[in-house]
């Protein structure tokens, strides 16, 4: 499994667009990129995923560059309710056996 | 939004004892995990379970840990003899086959060992 490094931790203002850039320099051609979202004492939601260049759903963007090492959740306009871990995994993309493996993921916090 | 739903939200149990949570996973999904996550770590995954069986299990998923789907709704998580270490959040996902990438998660099961 590719391992990631995302920052522990981010502070931004309410309103900010806000980017979290993770590493996956061991990305194997069949890994996709995926971003989970935890608020505390919930489980894991579902943000975005994607394989290459760019996706964009309702909630974020996801932007992978060509080399696919690193990919960026971008949360546009943020409010203190998307004060939660944000986590990046990379996991090949087959059917079932989706065992997904959290890192420690990025602590964002929204501020006032 | 369908949802995956958790029993009991908070169990307090002794040292010893026997422990089911259960889980009921999203109507169409044909995949089940259980995953936990002790206070302040991350998120673990403990095993996962299709067609009637185990697909794969970590090693924490050792031979005090079972798992069921008893009725074709519910899918159970049963830790035989309870340990303190075994305190923690348990939270069941399940995934559909289509989009496989997306699991999805219910509210948990905080365990509590005393």
């Amino acid at each position: 499994l590719a391992k990631t490094t995302q920052p522990i931790s981010m502070d931004s203002y309410e309103g900010q667009e806000v980017n979290i850039t993770c590493s996956h320099n061991n990305i194997a051609t069949n890994d996709y990129i995926t971003w989970y979202q935890q608020f505390p004492s919930q489980g894991p939601r579902f943000i975005i995923q994607g394989y290459k260049t760019k996706v964009t759903n309702e909630v974020a963007s996801l932007f992978i560059p060509a080399d696919r090492k690193s990919s960026t959740l971008s949360l546009p306009r943020v409010s203190l309710s998307d004060t939660a871990v944000y986590y990046c995994l990379v996991d090949p993309y087959q059917t079932g056996a989706n065992n997904l493996f959290f890192g420690t993921g990025t602590r964002l916090t929204v501020i006032p | 939004e369908p949802e995956v739903t958790q029993t009991p939200s908070h169990q307090v149990t002794q040292m010893g004892q026997e422990v089911i949570l259960r889980c009921v996973p999203i109507s169409n999904h044909l995949y089940f995990y259980w995953y936990r996550q002790i206070l302040g770590q991350k998120v673990e995954f403990l095993v996962s379970f299709y067609n009637n069986e185990i697909s794969e299990k970590s090693e924490i998923f050792d031979d005090q840990f079972s798992v069921e789907r008893p009725d074709g709704s519910n899918f159970t998580l049963k830790i035989r003899s309870t340990k303190l270490e075994d305190s923690a959040m348990y939270f069941c996902a399940s995934s559909g086959l289509v989009n496989s990438g997306e699991l999805f998660f219910g509210e948990g099961s905080r365990l509590t060992v005393l």
